[in-house]
């Protein structure tokens, strides 16, 4: 499967600020997306990024609060902006992949980024 | 209604039973399902998926399907303190790529 790399692991923001997270793959990947966990909640997906055209975001979320920028297919940054103590989540990126080869598709999952809003 | 149901728990077993896990789904037209764990601070990991009635064994884990119910479980046999994580159900409904997840279910095992 592909090794997702996501950064920062956790931060600590003050309200009213932004925060950039990275997503690198180590290999080309059409659809990269991105998740929230709330602290005791599931995924709900945000957006999904394609390389050459603007994320598709969930209802709930829009591209002024969470830019993503997806400039090749390996790359893709989300950002949470203006944030409040409601943006306090667990920020995951992920892609499909076939592992093993001829397999049906399945999601991957990076690292993560633990945010907490002060 | 939501799209997939799990149980919150806690789960707990001893060491050594079967830990058995649930999950229903909404939508018929759900084709991929997926068992992920996610140990606390961590980011799910994959461990079973099935797409087809019956049971599908790997190791210690067995998914089991049933479409007609919409319902998908997770066994896991001879269950280790090790095991204790919080586990995800998730389903992947058509060729959106859109993957639903359930809200986990928190399994203890006890030494």
């Amino acid at each position: 499967s592909a090794v997702i790399s996501q950064k920062p692991s956790r931060d600590i923001c003050q309200r009213g600020t932004s925060l950039t997270i990275q997503c690198q793959v180590d290999s080309q990947v059409t659809m990269m997306f991105w998740y929230r966990q709330q602290p005791g909640q599931s995924l709900t997906l945000i957006a999904t990024a394609n390389q050459g055209s603007e994320a598709t975001y969930e209802s709930g979320f829009v591209i002024d609060k969470f830019p993503i920028s997806r400039p090749n297919l390996t790359f893709s940054t989300l950002t949470v902006s203006n944030m409040s103590p409601e943006d306090s989540s667990i920020y995951l990126c992920s892609v499909e992949g076939h592992h093993p080869p001829g397999s049906n598709e399945k999601l991957f999952f990076g690292s993560g980024t633990q945010l907490s809003v002060l | 209604q939501k799209e997939v149901e799990q149980n919150s728990g806690p789960l707990s077993v001893p060491e050594g039973a079967i830990a058995s896990l649930n999950c229903t789904y909404s939508d018929r037209v759900s084709q991929s399902f997926f068992w992920y764990r996610q140990y606390s601070g961590k980011s799910p990991e994959l461990i079973m998926s099935i797409y087809s009635n019956g049971d599908k064994e790997d190791g210690r884990f067995t998914a089991q399907l049933n479409k007609a119910s919409q319902y998908v479980s997770l066994l896991i046999r001879d269950s280790q303190p090790s095991d204790s994580a919080t586990y995800l159900c998730a389903v992947n409904k058509d060729n959106f790529n859109k993957f639903y997840f359930g809200s986990g279910t928190k399994l203890n095992v006890k030494p």
